[in-house]
């Protein structure tokens, strides 16, 4: 089982900048989150969907922008790449509401 | 206010010996669920535990164990027997039933984590 599976791995992007970091899952789980970590802190959640169709802000959403066409997948895009943004982001699923979230590996993304 | 909070920026024990590491949070549901995960130095995230407020009692998994004080909200990890693996950032975190607008839907609120260092 692959499980949650992100790319890139690593990426440097120069200010303004647009990219997509891609995740997929293979567990059919209806739920995705997207977070950041930046160095020593804890993860914040950018943008979560419930289900293909479905997508909502989460505490910093801003500078980012999701879609959620299949079950399967759910990009996130960094419009005009900005130093604040570098950082670590993981994409992470759940089947349930209430069930613990599966993390992707992680893509670490530096903006110059 | 912090939803989560890990006081213990790092830690350390002697390889062999149980540690224990502080998590308080902050809600006003009934119904809310706390984990704990471990991220090790290559950066993945990996759940260890998971504890709901309705369990009577302690989660347990080999040689992790939540030590869940309701009444305190308190969560904190025991980790027994530590091994040299164990040293990662190790990171509470929380999903609520529900918050302003509605459910939650699953979202975690993590901790600012902590640094446990093993030594031989």
């Amino acid at each position: 089982n692959a499980g949650v599976t992100q790319t890139p791995k690593f990426r440097i992007l120069k200010i303004g900048q647009s990219m997509t970091l891609q995740c997929t899952q293979d567990m059919n789980h209806n739920y995705m989150y997207w977070y950041r970590q930046d160095p020593g802190m804890g993860l914040k959640l950018i943008y979560y969907s419930v289900g293909a169709g479905i997508t909502d802000k989460g505490e910093v959403p801003n500078g980012y922008n999701v879609s959620r066409s299949t079950t399967e997948d759910f990009p996130l895009r960094l419009e005009l790449a900005a130093p604040s943004q570098t950082s670590v982001y993981f994409c992470a699923s759940s089947l349930v509401r209430s069930g613990e979230l599966f993390f992707g590996e992680g893509s670490r993304l530096t903006v110059l | 206010a912090q939803k989560i909070t890990q006081t213990q920026p790092g830690m350390f024990v002697q390889e062999k010996e149980a540690v224990t590491l502080d998590c308080t949070y902050d809600t006003s549901d009934q119904s809310y669920g706390l984990f704990w995960y471990k991220q090790p130095s290559s950066g993945e995230m990996i759940f260890l535990i998971y504890q709901g407020s309705y369990d009577e009692q302690n989660a347990t998994e080999g040689r992790y164990s939540l030590n869940f004080q309701k009444a305190r909200k308190s969560a904190n990890l025991v980790i027994s027997a530590s091994q040299l693996g164990d040293s990662a950032m190790y990171f509470c975190a929380m999903r609520e039933a529900t918050n302003a607008g509605g459910t939650s839907y699953g979202k975690l609120t993590f901790g600012q984590g902590t640094i446990l260092t093993v030594h031989p």
